[in-house]
């Protein structure tokens, strides 16, 4: 069945860092996939997202390239702000929403 | 755009009562609704997908009779759970589709249910 991995968390990380955030996914064909942001306390947003193969999904300073050799949608930010800490979670669609374990982001200043 | 609400964020209730929560599309015709359950500090649980004017479909291991789930128009899907007890306190957050973009699913901000 389908299924999405995402690297444990937390992550800690210093203002100014590069992030990565790692996803893999098992899926039939090639479905839509996403990283969705979770502030605390509150529901999810879409961050990005990529509906086929080689497309990069940005938003917001975060890129993910969708990477059918691989089956990976790794997230990136060059430079990662106190802002950006939150849970993310990668995603599939695949007639319903398979997400991944979701991994804590904490930066410090 | 593309904006959904719930409501209440919050709400406490005694064990053995129910409570109903409310989702809604503010600025677009829902056809599909989700709803989920999220534990602490862990990924979301799909519960049931509701489509407006039929019976929700629910996850295996979700109990019907307890999680009810109404999805009346095209803007209001409604869960109840009846008869709650303390280990059905949890954060549930519920999606929707815009109408012809089946993928592409926008959360509520999450009502946190705790039973005392």
């Amino acid at each position: 069945g389908n299924s999405v991995t995402q690297m444990e968390g937390p992550v800690t990380l210093s203002e100014e860092a590069f992030l990565t955030i790692n996803c893999t996914y098992t899926a039939t064909g090639y479905p839509s996939l996403f990283w969705y942001v979770q502030y605390p306390g509150e529901g999810l947003q879409l961050l990005l997202k990529a509906t086929k193969a080689d497309d990069k999904g940005s938003n917001k300073g975060f890129e993910a390239t969708y990477r059918k050799e691989t089956t990976s949608f790794h997230l990136e930010k060059g430079s990662v702000q106190v802002s950006d800490s939150a849970v993310y979670f990668c995603a599939l669609w695949g007639g319903k929403l398979i997400f991944g374990q979701g991994t804590e982001l904490s930066v410090k200043p | 755009g593309a904006v959904v609400s719930q409501h209440p964020s919050w709400v406490i209730c005694k064990s053995g009562t129910s409570v109903k929560i409310e989702c809604r599309s503010l600025d677009f015709q829902a056809t599909t609704m989700f709803w989920y359950r999220q534990f602490p500090k862990q990924s979301l649980m799909l519960m049931a997908t509701s489509n407006e004017g039929s019976k929700a479909t629910y996850e295996q291991g979700v109990e019907k009779d307890k999680f009810l789930i109404n999805h009346a128009s095209l803007t209001l899907s409604t869960l109840t759970v009846t008869s709650a007890h303390p280990e059905d306190s949890s954060f549930y957050i519920c999606s929707a589709n815009e109408e012809g973009y089946s993928y592409e699913q926008y959360f509520g901000p999450g009502t946190r249910l705790t039973v005392t």
